[in-house]
């Protein structure tokens, strides 16, 4: 079944350590996305890539980091940058600059313990 | 600059009643793209429906139905005869076509009780 897959769905970090999060779809989509969902702010952009090996910082790139090495992956690195990094993120993808619906995965939560 | 508000952070609502949830977005593009999607609690959104700035006719679907108006910048969502299984998280978003972002509002809690 094609769709987005990230895993894993529960994350736990411990303070000063970096965390890859994956996000793999198979849709085909040129575009990919990373969301932070906290709760009273709803979905701020992280980052975002609309081709394959470029990628554009959102709202809140700030301790952030990802690579867009082939077209079905965009993994977002949380660095010990940032400095709240407890939250809910969603990955979604759509196809490229035709403003079509975006496809969301089912997130990963990560908490710093 | 764009910008999605949602200013009602909860709705709740006794099951068949009607409730719309508002959206009213900022942003200087003469063509862009207003969505609606859900987030029921297993935390994947779904999409319900596209609508591009040319298009300002409402539309119905079912027991939902929105209404744009590009005079008031608003994307309103209704849910008539709601059900307790409308209870999620609605967000409303917004796409420029000139930059591709996807952007989000709030969202608004929606509560139907039985």
């Amino acid at each position: 079944d094609g769709g987005i897959t990230q895993s894993p769905k529960y994350l736990f970090r411990k303070e000063g350590q970096n965390v890859t999060l994956s996000c793999e779809q198979n849709l085909n989509h040129d575009a990919m996305y990373w969301y932070r969902q906290d709760p009273g702010q709803g979905l701020r952009l992280i980052y975002y890539s609309q081709i394959v090996n470029d990628f554009q910082k959102g709202d809140i790139a700030e301790g952030y980091s990802v690579s867009r090495e082939k077209k079905e992956s965009f993994p977002l690195t949380v660095t010990s940058a940032q400095k709240n990094p407890t939250a809910f993120y969603l990955c979604a993808s759509r196809w490229g600059n035709t403003n079509t619906e975006a496809f969301f995965g089912q997130g990963t939560r990560l908490t710093v313990v | 600059a764009q910008k999605v508000t949602q200013a009602q952070t909860e709705i709740s609502v006794v099951e068949k009643e009607d409730v719309t949830l508002d959206c009213v977005y900022e942003t200087r593009d003469t063509t862009y793209y207003l969505f609606w999607y859900k987030q029921p609690p297993s935390g994947e959104l779904v999409f319900l429906i596209r609508r591009n700035s040319f298009d300002e006719q409402n539309e119905i679907s079912g027991r939902y139905s929105w209404n744009f108006q590009k005079s008031t910048s608003s994307f309103n969502f209704t849910i008539t005869a709601s059900q307790v299984v409308d209870s999620a998280v609605y967000f409303c978003a917004l796409d420029s076509s000139n930059t591709g972002k996807l952007i989000f509002g709030q969202g608004t809690t929606l509560q139907v009780k039985p």
